[in-house]
């Protein structure tokens, strides 16, 4: 089943303490993207990817890393979590930023 | 820059009466164009898509919309809403560059 897939689902997490949310895909497309999910903000795009290696930040990127060394993960890292930080994140992959977005389930982030 | 402005936070609409989500972009280039879907606690979904081959688009569940560059307007539309329409729906633009951005978000209430 084609799909995108992030973990964990659900993380309850203090200030500071570094943080990995994996994304994978296995539709084997290039592009793919982390987006924060807020009330009344919609989804703003944190990083993208265009292909391996290649990472480019979207508007909402301070606070944020990620990596691309392989074509189906696409990893989001956050060094030293914030509250401000508590949110919905997605991950999403397509073959171009031209084409359809296919979702993961989301992972509810919360930074005490 | 590109942005998206979404109008209307919350619709409500009753069973059988027309949906009308409106969504204004900012674009220095001709757009791509998108609406998505998302139901109660799951990723979004693709409703439909504009790349510039038809100004009418029709997605699916009876969904379609109209691009307007003179009004750089990309509003949905469904003649007859159903309670299964009761979802929040994003308008996304990408422009210029590898961004995506979504507007804020619609949340649509649908009363029997």
């Amino acid at each position: 089943e084609a799909q995108v897939t992030q973990n964990p689902r659900y993380l309850i997490t203090v200030t500071g303490k570094k943080l990995t949310v994996t994304c994978s895909q296995n539709m084997n497309h290039e592009y793919m993207s982390w987006y924060r999910q807020d009330p009344g903000l919609g989804l703003r795009q944190i990083y993208y990817s265009m292909n391996v290696e290649v990472t480019d930040k979207g508007d909402v990127p301070e606070g944020y890393k990620v990596s691309r060394k392989e074509k189906r993960n696409f990893p989001l890292i956050l060094e030293s979590p914030s509250p401000n930080q508590t949110s919905l994140y997605f991950c999403a992959s397509s073959l171009s930023p031209n084409n359809e977005q296919f979702f993961g389930p989301g992972t509810r982030l919360t930074v005490l | 820059a590109q942005s998206v402005t979404q109008l209307g936070s919350h619709v409500s609409v009753s069973e059988g009466a027309l949906v009308l989500l409106r969504c204004n972009y900012s674009s220095s280039v001709p757009p791509y164009l998108f609406w998505y879907v998302q139901y109660p606690n799951q990723g979004l979904q693709l409703l439909l898509k504009y790349t510039s081959a038809a100004t009418l688009v029709k997605g699916i569940n009876g969904f379609e919309a109209e691009f307007k560059k003179s009004e750089t307007s990309f509003h949905l539309t469904k003649p007859s809403a159903h309670m299964s329409d009761a979802a929040e729906y994003f308008c996304a633009v990408r422009a210029a560059g590898n961004k995506l951005t979504f507007g804020g978000g619609t949340r649509v209430l649908v009363k029997p």
